[in-house]
C-alpha cells in the first residue's frame, strides 16, 4: 500500500471548494521532499498539475492551489467545475531511496 | 512541441519478456530524465525506475530490481524498458514520463507524459 496517504473519493458541487489531503511521515514529505499533483482524466495519462507544492505550470488555471504541513501536503481546487472530475495523485521521495505515489483521490462533481 | 510517444500495445504470454519504447521530441533528450510509472486496471499509479538519459545511468524500485531493464539510444532519442517474467500481475498501463531532475532534487515533478502503452498478460 502506499506510504502517501488520500482519501479514496472526495465531492463538492459546482462552484464549490474541496481539499484533498496527503499523508506522509517524516521520511518522505516531513524530511523537506516537494510533493507534487497530478490530474488524471478518464483513459488519459496523468497530467502535471502542482509541482513544489504549490506551483503551477503554464496552462493550469489559478482554481488549483496547493500546500504543506508539517508531514502532509494538501490539494485544494476552488469554484469547482464539471471538468474537473478526475483521479488526482500526489507525488514524493521518500528516504527509502523510492518514489512515491498517493493511492489516488477520485473527485465526483455533484 | 515536447513529445513522448510510445510503442502499442503488447500482448504476453506468463514468463515471456515486454520490451516498451518511448520517443522524445522537441527538447534536448539529455538534458532530462526519463521514468517509467504503471498503472494496473483500476488502480493507482505505481513508480518503476528512472533513466539519466545523458549518462544512461539507472535506479530501480526495490519491487522490480532484477526484473526491469531500462536503456536508452541517444542517437534516436529513445528509451528502453524491458520487463521480464512477466505474470498476470504485471498486466497494467506503462507510462514514461519526463522530469528535469534526479527523483531526490526533483523540484519539477513529471511534466510531460507519453500516451500509455498497455501490457497485457495473460495464457
Amino acid at each position: 500500500q502506499s506510504v502517501l496517504t488520500q482519501p479514496p473519493s472526495v465531492s463538492g458541487a459546482p462552484g464549490q471548494r474541496v481539499t484533498i489531503s496527503c499523508t506522509g511521515s517524516s521520511s518522505n514529505i516531513g524530511a523537506g521532499y516537494d510533493v507534487h499533483w497530478y490530474q488524471q482524466l478518464p483513459g488519459k495519462a496523468p497530467r502535471l498539475l502542482l509541482y513544489g507544492y504549490s506551483n503551477r505550470p503554464s496552462g493550469v488555471p489559478e482554481r488549483f492551489s496547493g500546500s504543506k504541513s508539517g508531514t502532509s501536503a494538501s490539494l485544494a481546487i476552488t469554484g469547482l467545475q464539471a471538468e474537473d472530475e478526475a483521479d488526482y495523485y500526489c507525488h514524493s521521495y521518500d528516504s527509502s531511496m523510492t518514489v512515491l505515489f498517493g493511492g489516488g483521490t477520485k473527485l465526483t462533481v455533484l | 512541441q515536447v513529445h513522448l510517444a510510445q510503442s502499442g500495445a503488447e500482448v504476453k504470454r506468463p514468463g515471456a519478456s515486454v520490451k516498451v519504447s518511448c520517443k522524445a521530441s522537441g527538447y534536448t533528450f539529455t538534458a532530462y530524465y526519463i521514468q517509467w510509472v504503471r498503472q494496473a486496471p483500476g488502480q493507482g499509479l505505481e513508480w518503476m525506475g528512472v533513466i539519466n538519459s545523458s549518462g544512461g545511468t539507472t535506479s530501480y524500485s526495490q519491487k522490480f530490481q532484477g526484473r526491469v531493464t531500462m536503456t536508452r539510444d541517444t542517437s534516436t532519442t529513445t528509451v528502453y524498458m524491458e520487463v521480464s517474467s512477466l505474470t498476470s500481475e504485471d498486466t497494467a498501463v506503462y507510462y514514461c514520463a519526463r522530469s528535469q531532475y534526479y527523483p531526490t532534487t526533483d523540484y519539477y515533478g513529471l511534466d510531460v507524459w507519453g500516451q500509455g502503452t498497455t501490457v497485457t498478460v495473460s495464457s
